[in-house]
């Protein structure tokens, strides 16, 4: 099965810190994704990648802003976070569009 | 556009009740379906997917799902719930095989398994 990790489980930051998240998948799928979510929100799509330099916008990308330098690797950029970011953030990555594959989580807290 | 609908936000139910989690869908196209289970603090695991072929389709723990197109539904079901079911469920949709069709994901199910 694909492998998907997420740089951190847990993070604090601060309000205005500039935040990066990091995914790394160890398979060559083409789409990457990054989600948050929310209680009574499900899993809102904030940016997707299918391919190397190339991005998309999701439902939610105010605030935010991604990079995708090499396929394996996605990330996830706050410019100026805010405490309003404050989530559970979940990548994933996919082939094909067939299932996509979630990393553990990265629960980010802005203080 | 595709979208997805799941009935109940919170579904409860006795150890070794059945469990049936439901979940309608919209898509221009046919589609691709899939169950996601969440446990606390963790990342989506698959439980099951359809991509074409027989309708019902089996999955890990005991879960199954039939898509019926008639009724543009994909319901997961497991005869008798355990404990260790409770968990938030999720279902998802896919339109096709083409790279950049992204899964859209319905609100989420949490499922509460009660002793």
């Amino acid at each position: 099965d694909v492998k998907v990790t997420q740089s951190s489980r847990y993070l604090v930051k601060r309000t205005g810190e500039k935040v990066f998240l990091e995914c790394v998948q160890d398979m060559d799928h083409e789409n990457m994704f990054w989600y948050r979510q929310d209680p009574g929100l499900g899993l809102r799509l904030i940016y997707f990648s299918y391919d190397v330099k190339m991005k998309e916008k999701g439902d939610i990308p105010e605030g935010y802003s991604v990079s995708r330098e090499k396929k394996e690797r996605f990330s996830l950029i706050l410019e100026s976070a805010s405490t309003n970011q404050t989530s559970m953030y979940l990548c994933a990555a996919q082939g094909g569009g067939t299932e996509a594959f979630f990393g553990q989580g990265t629960r980010l807290t802005v203080v | 556009a595709q979208s997805v609908t799941q009935l109940g936000s919170h579904v409860s139910v006795s150890e070794g009740a059945l469990v049936l989690l439901r979940c309608n869908y919209s898509s221009s196209v046919p589609p691709y379906l899939f169950w996601y289970v969440q446990y606390p603090n963790q990342g989506l695991q698959l439980l099951l997917k359809y991509t074409t072929g027989a309708t019902l389709v089996k999955g890990i723990n005991g879960f199954e799902a039939e898509f019926k197109k008639s009724e543009t539904s994909f319901h997961l079901t497991k005869p008798s719930a355990h404990m260790s079911d409770a968990a938030e469920y999720f279902c998802a949709v896919s339109e096709g095989n083409n790279a950049g069709n992204m899964l859209t994901f319905g609100g989420g199910t949490r499922l509460m398994v009660k002793p």
